[in-house]
Formats: C-alpha cells, sequence, structure tokens
C-alpha cells in the first residue's frame, strides 16, 4: 500500500516550451503533497506544498510563476514548468503522506531542457 | 531553519562487513522525527528507518540500526553484513512538528558496496 505513482519518469523538451509532471496517490487520499528537485549528486531541496483545494506553498526563491503546481483532487498533484529553459534541467521527485505508511516519494521525472 | 550534516560525501565498505553513516542536525524543536533514507541508481527514495525523538530507545530494522544522540543532536546509521543492493546514495533527514510537516534533507552520502 501507500504507492505513489509518477509520470512521465523521462521527459526532453524544447526551450520555451512547457512541461507537465503528474503525481498520483494509487491507494490512498493525499491532502498534501510536496515536489522536490534534486541536481546530480545533490540533495533534495523542497520547492513547494501542494494542499488540495488551495494555492501551494513555495519555498522563498522558487518561481511560482515558473512552476505551478494544482492539486485539484485528493490523489493528483500536477507540476508544471512554463517556458522551460536548460537551467530547468533537474530531476523533480514528489511526495506524500501516506498515514500509517509515513511518507512516501514517487519514482521521480528527469527533464531535460533543450 | 533546521539543518541537516552529513559530512562523509563517499563512503565504501567490503561485502558482509559493518559500515556507519554519520548525521548530525541543528534544531529548536524537542519534538521532532529523523530519518534514513536511501536513493539506489533508480532514484527512487526508499525509507530505511525512522526514529521518533522522544523514544530514547534506537530504532532497529533487521540490518539497520541507528546511534540517536538527543542531547548531541546526532543520528548516525549502522549497517550490518553489508550487501551489494545496499550501494546507494543515503539521506539524513528531519521532520519537525512545526513547519508544515516538511523534510529537512543533508548533502547525503554515497556508499559503495565492494564485492
Amino acid at each position: 500500500g501507500a504507492v505513489v505513482s509518477q509520470h512521465p519518469s523521462w521527459v526532453i523538451c524544447k526551450s520555451g516550451t512547457s512541461v507537465k509532471i503528474e503525481c498520483r496517490s494509487l491507494d490512498f487520499q493525499a491532502t498534501t503533497m510536496f515536489w522536490y528537485r534534486q541536481f546530480p549528486k545533490q540533495s533534495l531541496m523542497l520547492m513547494a506544498t501542494s494542499n488540495e483545494g488551495s494555492k501551494a506553498t513555495y519555498e522563498q526563491g522558487v518561481e511560482k510563476d515558473k512552476f505551478l503546481i494544482n492539486h485539484a483532487s485528493l490523489t493528483l498533484s500536477t507540476l508544471t514548468v512554463t517556458s522551460a529553459h536548460p537551467e530547468d534541467s533537474s530531476f523533480y521527485i514528489c511526495s506524500a503522506y501516506a498515514g500509517t505508511y509515513g511518507y512516501t516519494f514517487g519514482s521521480g521525472t528527469r527533464l531535460t531542457v533543450v | 531553519a533546521q539543518t541537516v550534516t552529513q559530512s562523509q560525501p563517499e563512503m565504501s565498505v567490503q561485502e558482509a562487513e559493518t559500515v556507519t553513516l554519520s548525521c548530525t542536525y541543528d534544531t529548536s524543536e524537542s519534538n521532532y522525527y529523523l530519518f534514513w533514507y536511501k536513493q539506489p541508481p533508480s532514484r527512487q527514495m526508499i525509507l530505511v528507518i525512522r526514529q521518533e525523538a522522544y523514544k530514547q530507545q534506537n530504532a532497529t530494522e533487521n540490518r539497520f540500526s541507528v546511534n540517536f544522540q538527543k542531547a548531541a543532536k546526532s543520528f548516525s546509521l549502522k549497517i550490518s553484513d553489508s550487501q551489494l543492493g545496499d550501494t546507494a546514495m543515503y539521506f539524513c533527514a528531519f521532520m519537525g512538528r512545526v513547519g508544515g510537516n516538511q523534510f529537512y534533507f543533508g548533502t547525503g552520502t554515497s556508499l559503495t558496496v565492494i564485492p
């Protein structure tokens, strides 16, 4: 139990385009989801906290207009990277609290902007 | 703000041997959670072990155990009988009771188990 499915696992996009990453809780309801960014050989940095039915809370330094988060249901949160640029290339991971199972992570999305 | 420090960027251990990964943290909270996560090459984050600060007894999960020293704000991970599948990046993480249940991760330790 307590699986978070993240898609796509890998995406390449052209500079200036937008990319949407989905994070879906398969067997539990997630009122709160977290989005992290991880650069190669570095730690996970929290970008934003996604709350179902309300606006996301962004960490300092994260551009909310570039990284649009939508949490419209108890099982789905999406992160859209708008007008992507090469510096947005990174590994993005979502996480959700699954009650007694604790916190579970998605398998991550590797974004490459060319 | 909470900080988590892992002072060992890379470590290696012979298969079947024991290795200890270090982690220190800084917080003003008295009740919190500490975690060790494993990230293998697949990049999937896998929970290894969890410790609640109010529990004095060190957590143990099979070959994995921790040495939790609350006063020293230290939380080390001991891996016994190391296996090749233990090769991964290991992250120490802190979660307080305030601030929205977010993780604060250390910079990670890359562990290689040598056959």
